[in-house]
């Protein structure tokens, strides 16, 4: 089955411990990003990856790093989580073709930082 | 960078009658605009999506318009049903990314 999924599905934490929230695609998507969601905000782009070592920053980068050593996976890392890091957030895939524009999203991370 | 606005943010309809989103966006050069549903406590998922060279797509009781001049694209829901309750974005992304930009979400409650 053609899936995103992501791991842990919560996860409540304290100030400072890092973290790590995993992310696989079994789609052969080149494109994969991470998003935030919180109220009255939508969903706010953290950083993305074109292809394997290849990332940039979205809108909300600060705090957050990514990898993306295989095609699949492209693990989210909060190095010092705040707080202000309590949020929902959703890793997605694509194909990076013309006629493939659907993003699959995986089923969240509900993340509470104490 | 695009920007996308989406409203209203809440929209409360009776069960039957007719819902409408609207996003405007910033970048002429977008061309495709696709539409996220989420229901509670769900991801979001693709309902409908429309390209710059069509005018309107419908697909059942759902459909999208396109005004490219106007740089606004809106989505139709009729005969709304309980089940339509959900969070829905929009989002549009321009000819040279592959990254869209999303809308703030509207909150669809259909009352039965």
């Amino acid at each position: 089955e053609a899936q995103v999924t992501q791991n842990p599905r919560y996860l409540i934490t304290v100030t400072g411990k890092k973290l790590t929230v995993t992310c696989s695609q079994n789609m052969n998507h080149e494109y994969m990003s991470w998003y935030r969601q919180d109220p009255g905000l939508g969903l706010r782009q953290i950083y993305y990856s074109m292809n394997v070592e290849v990332t940039d920053k979205g809108d909300v980068p600060e705090g957050y790093k990514v990898s993306r050593k295989e095609k699949r996976n492209f693990p989210l890392i909060l190095e010092s989580p705040s707080p202000n890091q309590t949020s929902l957030y959703f890793c997605a895939s694509s194909l990076l073709q013309p006629s493939s524009d659907e993003q699959y999203f995986g089923p969240g991370t509900r993340l509470t930082v104490t | 960078g695009e920007n996308v606005e989406q409203h209203p943010s809440t929209l409360s309809v009776q069960e039957g009658d007719s819902a409408v989103i609207k996003c405007t966006y910033s970048d002429s050069a977008s061309n495709y605009f696709p539409w996220y549903k989420q229901e509670l406590g769900k991801r979001p998922q693709l309902i409908i999506d429309i390209r710059s060279n069509v005018g309107e797509k419908k697909d059942q009781r759902i459909a999208v318009t396109l005004n490219k001049t106007a740089k606004h694209f809106s989505l139709h829901i009729t005969e709304t049903q309980p089940e339509d309750s959900a969070v829905y974005f929009c989002a549009a992304r321009s000819g040279g990314s592959y990254i869209p930009t999303f809308g703030r979400g509207t909150s669809l409650i259909v009352h039965p």
